[in-house]
């Protein structure tokens, strides 16, 4: 069956410009996280959702960050007046249940390149 | 903060060899551990986990051993194949809706 899948897989910014991030979950998963990967780092925890609700946003860097899942499935993340230092992977991840233990599947990622 | 992190950046490997990744972490709260497998241009593939309440876990090819007196956590493959070169990253997790901490990552390099 379908993964998760994000788009654009790259986007290249100038500083200051506004993006919006696209994750689509695999079907029927309630849980739905954001990752931010720098290079040659492991994913650092962004925000989580179960369903619509957004459960735990304590790893956005700044008010500039902001994510949404209105209807408990496509999640955006967007970014405002993007920095060089947002410059990084972004990853999604989506879970079938809201337990401990369950298993996140990441989607590919998106690469943004702030210039 | 407490943090998960690895004893070697690199690793390489003889095909046919079997190969052992090692993983420290330092939250004695974290309850469940993850291993996950990164090729460039992808995200994190999940290759195997363990509980807390477990000290050894076994899959196809790989095995994760847990040690939580000294909290170290290792994974294990068997006969590598170039297939298997990648980074290799640990993950540990809190009870509860806490995030999973990753680790920096390990890079396999399978030498044909």
């Amino acid at each position: 069956g379908a993964g998760v899948s994000q788009s654009p897989r790259y986007k290249v910014a100038k500083r200051g410009q506004d993006v919006a991030l696209r994750c689509d979950p695999i079907s029927g998963h309630v849980s739905l996280f954001w990752y931010q990967q720098a290079l040659g780092q492991g994913p650092e925890f962004l925000t989580y959702f179960q369903n619509e609700a957004q459960l735990d946003k304590s790893g956005l860097p700044s008010d500039r960050f902001f994510a949404e899942r209105p209807e408990g499935s496509v999640s955006t993340l967007k970014i405002q007046r993007t920095q060089q230092e947002d410059s990084a992977v972004y990853l999604c991840a989506s879970s079938l249940g809201g337990g401990a233990s369950d298993t996140q599947y990441f989607g590919p990622g998106t690469r943004l390149t702030v210039l | 903060g407490e943090s998960v992190g690895l004893h070697l950046p690199t690793l390489s490997v003889q095909e046919g060899d079997n190969s052992i990744i090692n993983c420290a972490y330092s939250n004695s709260a974290s309850d469940y551990f993850i291993w996950y497998k990164q090729e460039s241009g992808k995200g994190p593939q999940f290759i195997i986990d363990i509980r807390s309440n477990m000290d050894k876990r076994q899959g196809q090819r790989v095995t994760v051993l847990l040690n939580k007196t000294v909290k170290h956590l290792s994974l294990q493959i068997a006969a590598t194949q170039p297939g298997d070169s990648a980074v290799y990253f640990c993950a540990e997790k809190a009870r509860g809706n806490t995030p999973l901490v990753f680790g920096k990552g390990t890079r396999l390099s399978v030498i044909a």
